[in-house]
Parts: structure tokens; sequence; C-alpha cells
């Protein structure tokens, strides 16, 4: 069975700095995606970042870039030039490519406090 | 408002009791899937739909637990005989299969559930 690992379970930055969010997974298949959800308090989730497996190229969206180790099973999250807003609960989750499943597997996050 | 919604927002109960919970996707998503988080941790997989066809079940959800999506539209969670480890908030999320790629899942903003 696939698991997802976040051994942060906080990570503070300063308004503007650079942060990382780490998640390392555990899978037996070769191909799969992997994704970074944002769930600010009372809100709902919202997915930040996806990179498939099989793209060697690291997936960016304006501040949000992962770092993919795709031999190493790490994938973290960098946000660069933080703000407020970004303050939240971040998951790392895996989907499976098998047909007959589409569930996500999420780790148990990392709560981000950004400081002015 | 287009997005996924879920009712009621805040459920609280006494052990023993039952209780359902409904969720709405966004109106041309064919997938329609039941996640419930505990607290401090992330959201585990309950069940998909595929239309009205219930395609995969955890082994989470127990015998107490039963979804429906009788039309492919809006679905329904029910939970008979309420324990208080089934306190949790559980979220909803719809998305629109393809035959190639992945399929975004777009969450609903959970219903909260309190069993006394």
């Amino acid at each position: 069975a696939q698991t997802v690992t976040q051994s942060q379970p906080e990570m503070s930055v300063q308004e503007a700095e650079t942060v990382t969010l780490s998640c390392t997974y555990d899978t037996s298949e070769s191909d799969y995606y992997l994704f970074w959800y944002k769930q600010p308090p009372s809100r709902q989730m919202i997915l930040v970042i996806r990179q498939e497996a099989y793209k060697q190229q690291n997936a960016t969206e304006n501040r949000f870039s992962v770092n993919f180790q795709k031999a190493a099973k790490s994938f973290s999250l960098k946000i660069s030039d933080s703000q407020l807003g970004d303050a939240a609960m971040y998951f790392c989750a895996y989907r499976s490519s098998l047909l007959g499943t589409d569930k996500l597997i999420f780790g148990t996050g990392t709560r981000l406090q950004v400081f002015p | 408002d287009t997005g996924v919604s879920q009712n009621p927002r805040h459920k609280i109960t006494k052990r023993g009791q039952n209780v359902t919970f409904r969720c709405d996707p966004i109106s041309e998503h064919n997938r329609l899937y039941w996640y419930r988080q505990t607290l401090g941790q992330g959201p585990e997989f309950l069940t998909y739909f595929q239309n009205e066809a219930q395609l995969e079940k955890s082994r989470l959800l127990s015998d107490r637990f039963s979804a429906e999506r009788p039309k492919g539209s809006f679905s329904t969670l029910e939970i008979q005989r309420t324990e208080q480890g089934d306190s949790a908030m559980y979220l909803c999320a719809s998305s629109l299969a393809q035959t190639r790629g992945h399929n975004e899942q777009f969450f609903g903003p959970g219903t909260r559930l309190t069993v006394l």
C-alpha cells in the first residue's frame, strides 16, 4: 500500500521569505501523480500544484515550485516570497495512475505560519 | 456559486443516532468522492462514485456507513448508530473524469460531525 509522510507538523516563515515543506512517499508503482493541497483555516481545500511522475521537470505555479526526486521518493514544496495569505495547512497527496482507483492518499499535513 | 456544496456544515448528535450528510458536486462533474478528516490528520478516502455507480470503497467504510448517488448528481452519506469515534470532518469532492491524464478533485467545505 502507498503511504505519504510529512515529518514537519509545523513550519514558520517571515513574510517575503522562502520556505520549503517536506514530503516523502512510498510506492512500488512507477507511474503516479503527486500533489500539494492547501487548507486555510475553516475553508475548503484547494490544489496548489501537481506533478506527474513520468515528467522529469519540476512543476512550477507562480511562487510555488516542487523538488521531485523520484528515486528518493521525495516531493518537497517551495514557497517563494511568502505572503500572509499562505498561512494554512498544507497536505501532500499521492494518486495512483492505475485504472480502477481514483483516490487521493494524504499525509498528515504541515501547518505553515507566516509572520509579518 | 458553482463549487462543491455540503449540508449541513455542522452536525451535533448523540451516540447511537443516525445522521445523513448531503453533497452537491460541480454540475458537470461525473465523479464524486467522500473523505473523512479527523483532528490532526490528513483526509482519508472513504468511497467514490462515477455517475451513480459506486466504484471503490475503503475498508474504513464499515457496515454502519452507506453512501448513495441515486441519479448521478448529489450524494448522501449516512452513518447509522453513531459512535464517538465517528466525530470528524466529512469532506466531499468532485471531478470530471478524463480518459487520459489526471482529473482534478475539487473539495467542498466539509460537514463537521460531533458525536456526544
